[in-house]
């Protein structure tokens, strides 16, 4: 089975700096295709998770640029170039699976702030 | 952005079923693919099942192969999550979410969520 891990599981970070979360996959999510199958998404505290890149390194529709990710084979990046207030929460990688289909959680990055 | 509404969770014993539904709001969900993904409370999200955009296709999760059944009525613009044979493990909060894949031919899953419904499985 595919593990996913995430670095650190908790970080906190003073608002107008920098932060980075580092996956690493058991089994990396490029597929037959060619394409790297690996997503971050945010939970904010009581919320539903929300997607923030998509296939390593693409913002997703709204995201603000200062989320960016990069990577590649098994170990990816996160980075927040300027981290928020409303930045706080549960950050997931995810990868997906292609034989036989599955999608595969990271165990979570919990931001807070300083 | 795509509204998804998550309904049936409950309280239920071990070893009894209990219906998920996920309905979409003013737009068509015929052409998404729809996933149903889990989180145990104060734990992390797991993905428990897909289906696509006419029902041909269906995957799940190890932990829940053989229990639950993912279906869809396109007509009534809503996807099910047939759980049986439920156990303790099963609580969780259960989301359904989009899979889309874009212009560019990117994937996206989980582009968009519900809130979540909560299914409490105890005796």
């Amino acid at each position: 089975d595919t593990v996913v891990t995430q670095t650190p599981l908790s970080l906190s970070v003073t608002p107008g700096q920098p932060a980075s979360i580092s996956c690493k996959s058991s089994q990396s999510p490029r597929h037959s295709d060619g394409k790297t199958y690996l997503y971050w998404y945010l939970q904010r505290p009581g919320q539903s998770p929300q997607l923030l890149i998509y296939e390593v390194s693409n913002r997703f529709s709204g995201v603000p640029n200062r989320f960016s990710g990069s990577g590649s084979g098994t170990d990816f990046t996160l980075k927040i170039s300027r981290v928020e207030a409303e930045d706080v929460g549960l950050y997931y990688c995810m990868q997906t699976i292609e034989t036989p289909p599955g999608f595969t959680f990271g165990p979570g990055t919990r931001v807070d702030i300083k | 952005q795509v509204q998804l509404v998550e309904s049936g969770g409950n309280a239920v014993q071990p070893g009894r079923s209990l219906r998920l539904s996920c309905e979409a709001s003013a737009f068509s969900l015929r052409s998404f693919a729809i996933h149903w993904v889990r989180q145990a409370p104060g734990k992390g999200l797991e993905w428990v099942s897909v289906i696509s955009f006419d029902g041909s296709d269906k995957y799940y999760s190890d932990s829940v192969k053989g229990r639950f059944t993912i279906s869809r009525d396109n007509s009534k613009n809503t996807v099910y999550l047939q759980m049986n044979r439920v156990r303790p493990e099963d609580t969780a909060v259960y989301y359904c979410a989009t899979h889309v894949i874009d212009s560019s031919q990117s994937q996206i899953p989980f582009g968009d969520w519900g809130p979540g419904t909560l299914v409490t499985v105890s005796s």
